[in-house]
């Protein structure tokens, strides 16, 4: 399988200011068809995971754009452009160009 | 709007079984692949199975191979999970999602937790 990795493992923020996780796969997110299939999820404390971001820098409705994905190959990143109270919680980034696998999660907190 | 609610967790032994259910609604279940995903407590994310719409595309993780095995029934939106052969490392929240393929869930159920100890 594909292994995820996040750096760093824990995060403390200040409100407002920016904040940034990167994820790196074992190997090459690209897949045969042309697409990369990094997503990121954020899980807030006693809830279900819910889906940011798909294909490296997608997002899903209703996210708001102060997130952002980027990235290519092997190497990426999720950046919050400033940093509310409710983006607490555990970000994961997974990939599904091979088995779907997740990173470790970075735990956010303020 | 799109709704998963999962049922069937609970206490069991090792080596007991379980069998968990979950209802879908809010989309045309019968169109989507579906799967299990669980979180062992305090810990990450594991795709457990996965079902293509039709059930003709069926997978699941090495640690479950040949002890679990996924359905579903179209007619009644609906995805089970049968688990048997249960281990202390089975012990996780189990979600139910929908469509886990290249872009991850889109949406998850509230899940149900499993809990297998003596």
């Amino acid at each position: 399988d594909v292994v995820m990795t996040q750096s760093p493992l824990s995060l403390s923020v200040t409100l407002g200011q920016p904040a940034s996780i990167s994820c790196r796969s074992s190997q090459s997110l690209v897949h045969s068809d042309g697409n990369t299939y990094l997503n990121w999820f954020h899980q807030r404390p006693g809830q279900s995971p819910r889906r940011l971001i798909y294909q490296v820098s997608n997002r899903d409705s209703g996210v708001p754009d102060r997130f952002s994905g980027s990235g290519s190959g092997t190497d990426f990143t999720l950046k919050i452009s400033r940093v509310e109270a409710e983006d607490v919680g555990d970000y994961y980034c997974t990939q599904g160009t091979h088995w779907l696998t997740f990173g470790p999660g970075t735990k956010v907190d303020i | 709007q799109v709704q998963l609610v999962e049922s069937g967790g609970g206490l069991v032994k090792p080596g007991g079984s379980l069998r968990l259910s979950c209802v879908a609604s809010g989309f045309t279940f019968s169109g989507y692949y579906m799967s299990w995903i669980r979180q062992a407590p305090g810990k990450g994310l594991e795709l457990v199975s996965y079902t293509s719409a039709r059930s003709d595309n069926t997978g699941y993780a090495d640690s479950v191979k040949g002890r679990f095995t996924i359905s579903r029934d179209n007619a009644k939106n609906s995805l089970y999970l049968q688990m048997d052969s249960l281990r202390a490392e089975d012990t996780a929240m189990y979600y139910c999602v929908k469509d886990a393929t290249k872009n991850g869930p889109d949406y998850w159920g509230q899940g149900t937790l499993v809990t297998v100890s003596s």
